[in-house]
């Protein structure tokens, strides 16, 4: 079966810019869609299609993906960005979620 | 604005089996722009997709889940369900209902809540 591989967590400082990576198998091939989830709440769409970010997501979020790696950039991390970050693909018929990464803003 | 609401019972005997619902409001179930899925997620883990359904009867389903799950959509209620057999302590989680885009992305834009299923003894 497919498989998303994120690592678990990414630390960085408030104003930086912070890259959260996805990586699969020709990933490039495939769409990524990425979810911002925060404790207690449900995932929240912030970018799909690799890189088109929904209504009322910031500008601040950005995506790529090419060969077999997808990136989520967040330009100027504010501490509200702190949260798990999962990728996600449609692989044969099926979701696949990467198993989330957790960004520290500190 | 579209929303999601799960129901069904929080505490589900070991081997029997999980049904939940989930209603949708601000937006037809019918529309052939949205499919209707169900994830979930373990306590302290990430999230497990479970399967997709139309409105129309196609579906698609995790290959680890596909033997024991059973999707279904009521029009007349604006509802689709899930039904999880021989539930085992694996299968404690927040079970999600969710809109998925059919699209070449199948992105998911709008999520339920989330509802706590805990499987006992």
């Amino acid at each position: 079966s497919y498989e998303l591989t994120q690592p678990p967590s990414v630390s960085v400082s408030p104003g930086q810019t912070a890259s959260i990576t996805c990586s699969g198998d020709e990933l490039g091939n495939k769409y990524v869609s990425w979810y911002q989830q925060k404790p207690g709440q449900s995932p929240l769409l912030v970018i799909y299609q690799d890189a088109l970010r929904p209504s009322g997501i910031p500008e601040r979020f950005s995506g790529s993906n090419s060969g077999n790696t997808a990136t989520l950039t967040i330009s100027g991390t504010h501490t509200m960005d702190e949260a798990d970050y999962y990728c996600q693909a449609w692989d044969s018929s099926a979701a696949v979620f990467g198993g989330g990464t957790k960004l520290t803003v500190l | 604005q579209l929303e999601l609401h799960e129901s069904g019972p929080g505490l589900v005997k070991l081997s029997e089996t999980l049904s939940l619902t989930c209603t949708v409001s601000g937006d037809s179930i019918s529309s052939t722009r949205f499919y209707w899925a169900w994830i979930r997620q373990p306590p302290g883990k990430g999230l497990e997709y479970i399967g997709t359904m139309s409105s129309g009867g196609s579906s698609f389903f995790n290959p680890s889940l596909k033997s024991r799950v059973t999707l279904s959509v009521d029009t007349t209620k604006n509802q689709f369900s899930l039904r999880l057999y021989s539930v085992t302590a694996a299968d404690t989680a927040v079970y999600f209902c969710a809109r998925q885009h059919y699209s070449t992305s199948w992105e998911i834009d709008y999520w339920g809540l989330g509802t706590l299923v805990t499987v006992s003894s």
